[in-house]
């Protein structure tokens, strides 16, 4: 079965500090990985995509890594704001496929 | 960049009412749509892939008398709840792929749908 998990389910952290948000999934023939981000009752936003030909990508304060044999991936955010404040989203995909979400880490940055 | 447009963005009706929900690739023609549901505080399911010009495919558990999927062009699939009962208020967001599946998937802003 295709699984995603994403550790921790939520995290509540002061301004400033950098964080590391975990996502593992059960696959090993993945085709991308993305991280997204959801604010409450909105749609969502992409952060990052990953190919599986690539080991990490960034932007800004975000970088994103993907170790495929242990089929783990991790969102580090530097320098924390409470605008970062939001649910953030691990999926992967096979060719052509649909993403497989996992549960998200609902993130909290307090001023 | 490539745009989703996702229509409407909010419903409230009364139960037994059938609600439509579209979904719109703006500048690109998407062959495949896919739908999925969000319960609170739970993840985003696949519900079905969307093939334009043929059925929809839908994942298990999820009935096709209910939700019917119509996928007629290259830029527009559209999303049926049927008979509508309060258990069906979720949040239903589509994605797109073009042709070439290039990545990306392009997400619509989501439908929240609330029935009474």
């Amino acid at each position: 079965k295709q699984e995603v998990t994403q550790i921790p389910a939520a995290l509540s952290v002061p301004e400033g500090e950098n964080l590391v948000l975990n996502c593992s999934f059960t696959d090993s023939a993945i085709y991308n990985l993305q991280w997204f981000r959801q604010d409450p009752g909105k749609g969502l936003t992409s952060l990052l995509l990953i190919q599986s030909s690539q080991r990490e990508q960034t932007s800004g304060r975000l970088n994103a890594s993907l170790d495929k044999s242990s089929g783990r991936s991790t969102l580090y955010i530097a320098a924390s704001q409470p605008g970062d404040s939001a649910t953030y989203l691990c999926a992967y995909n096979q060719a052509g496929t649909a993403l497989i979400f996992g549960k998200g880490t609902t993130l909290s940055v307090s001023s | 960049g490539a745009v989703v447009s996702q229509h409407p963005s909010w419903v409230i009706c009364k139960s037994g009412t059938s609600v439509k929900i579209e979904c719109r690739s703006l500048d690109f023609q998407a062959t495949t749509m896919f739908w999925y549901r969000q319960f609170p505080k739970q993840s985003l399911m696949l519900m079905a892939t969307s093939n334009e010009g043929s059925k929809a495919t839908y994942e298990q558990g999820v009935e096709k008398d209910k939700f019917l999927i119509n996928h007629a062009s290259l830029t527009l699939s559209t999303l049926t709840v049927t008979s509508a009962h309060p258990e069906d208020s979720s949040f239903y967001i589509c994605s797109a792929r073009d042709r070439q599946g290039r990545q990306p998937q392009h997400f619509g802003d989501g439908t929240r749908l609330s029935i009474l």
